[in-house]
């Protein structure tokens, strides 16, 4: 059975760094993509960025380019996603989701949400 | 960036009854290039059809996607309880953009 597991809720301030996570179990973590989306509370779903674990080879919506920073550490089936500097509009849900592929572009299994709360 | 609209924004329908919910595409979306997903609250969005048409593992038979070029519909012909939740359109056919949603509640 396909898993993705996101590390937890996490409550942080203004202008610190987190980074959070999503493992893979079930399948072959290094032969399919990882995307990261964004849902802010009560509204609608966002692609953020995606990563192939295989070459770590990373692409990013352009609107969040700059903003946060996806990685990969195949050796235990492990995508992160992380911010150097966290703002108040970051308070959301994260979610990380299987990819098929490059071109069939969505997401067939998904973790289950790590929230993120920035406020002062 | 293609636009996709969701319609109606809130369907409200009764068990048993057939639910159909619309995604209109500001551009012909290529190859229909085009997913469902349902949300319950609490939950991660779950897939429910790809390629326009096609029934991700495990999705019952009732629900079924159509449509092409700017048009697509997802239908699902027997509401069951469980079936009340916020249901997402995406297309993936040029850059990846979601629908606003549409809310299926009970009533």
């Amino acid at each position: 059975e396909v898993q993705l597991v996101q590390s937890g809720a996490e409550v942080k301030k203004p202008g610190e760094s987190l980074k959070i996570s999503c493992k893979g179990s079930g399948y072959s973590f290094t032969s399919y993509w990882i995307g990261w989306v964004r849902q802010v509370p009560g509204k609608g779903l966002e692609w953020m960025g995606i990563i192939y674990p295989g070459d770590s080879d990373t692409r990013y919506r352009p609107s969040f380019q700059g903003q946060v920073t996806i990685s990969a550490d195949k050796s235990i089936s492990t995508a992160y996603l992380q911010w150097s500097s966290l703002k108040a509009s970051d308070t959301a849900m994260y979610y990380c989701a299987r990819i098929m592929s490059i071109f069939d572009y969505y997401g067939d299994s998904w973790g289950q949400g790590t929230l993120v709360t920035v406020s002062s | 960036e293609i636009v996709l609209t969701q319609s109606p924004g809130t369907l409200s329908l009764s068990p048993g009854e057939r639910a159909t919910l619309s995604c209109r595409a500001s551009q012909s979306v290529s190859s229909s290039y085009l997913a469902w997903y349902q949300q319950k609250p609490g939950q991660a969005p779950r897939l429910l059809i790809y390629g326009a048409s096609s029934r991700a593992t495990g999705i019952p038979d009732r629900f079924s996607g159509s449509g092409s070029g700017t048009d697509f519909t997802l239908t699902i012909s027997r509401l069951e309880p469980e079936d009340f939740a916020v249901y997402y359109c995406q297309q993936y056919g040029s850059s990846q953009t979601f629908g606003q949603g549409t809310k299926v509640e009970i009533k």
